[in-house]
């Protein structure tokens, strides 16, 4: 049971370019979750999907956009890198809101230089 | 805006004593609490959730909820050198708008030997 799976792992980009990270679950989760973390400042919520089909913004939406391709998979894509991008991406997934533990991937390093 | 507070630490605490973890949040609806722990270069992996008042036991740790005083704590038994990591506080609400956890920035716990 493979749980969250994020690609890739690790990714340097250059300023302007734009990629797009994956991640899918087999857990049959509802809700996932797109989250930055950066030295000092936690984890912050980028974007989330509470259900297949719908999309909200969180915290620190700016520079982001995101796909619910189907109910396992959930992509994030950078339009136009920007070093105030660098940071360890994360995936979450859980089975609803309000009252379940989220799972996390494994994480994607990402630098833009 | 939910907010969740740390201690950053480090919180530096010899082998087989009793590292206490300590958690404030602001939104007083939040009904579900869950503690993370996260190696250095690691995914958050939960270890406790906790969902009423009082304490909750599993092995080495104990979670406890004190709604009224909208504070959580993580009390980690016989402390070993593995359990040195991040400890993130995570609560959830009673939905609308974001459904996601909001984190605290976590405590940096160190075992010594």
């Amino acid at each position: 049971n493979a749980g969250v799976t994020q690609t890739p792992k690790f990714q340097v980009l250059k300023t302007g370019q734009s990629m797009t990270l994956q991640c899918a679950q087999d857990m049959n989760h509802n809700s996932m979750y797109w989250y930055r973390q950066d030295p000092g400042m936690g984890l912050r919520l980028i974007y989330y999907s509470a259900s297949e089909g719908t999309t909200d913004k969180g915290e620190v939406p700016n520079g982001y956009n995101v796909s619910r391709l189907n109910k396992r998979e959930f992509s994030l894509r950078l339009e136009s890198a920007a070093p105030s991008q660098t940071s360890v991406y994360f995936c979450a997934s859980r089975t609803g809101p309000f009252d379940t533990e989220a799972f996390f991937g494994q994480g994607t390093r990402l630098t833009v230089v | 805006q939910k907010e969740v507070e740390q201690n950053s630490g480090p919180l530096s605490v010899p082998e087989g004593a009793i590292a206490s973890l300590n958690c404030t949040y602001s939104d007083r609806v939040s009904q579900s609490f869950f503690w993370y722990r996260q190696y250095s270069g690691k995914s958050p992996e939960l270890i406790m959730s906790i969902y009423s008042n009082g304490d909750k036991e599993d092995g080495r740790f104990t979670a406890q909820l004190n709604k009224a005083s909208q504070y959580v704590s993580l009390l980690i038994r016989d402390s070993q050198p593995s359990d040195s990591a991040t400890y993130l506080c995570a609560v959830t609400g009673s939905g609308g708008g974001a459904d996601g956890l909001t984190f605290g920035k976590g405590t940096h716990l160190i075992i010594q030997p």
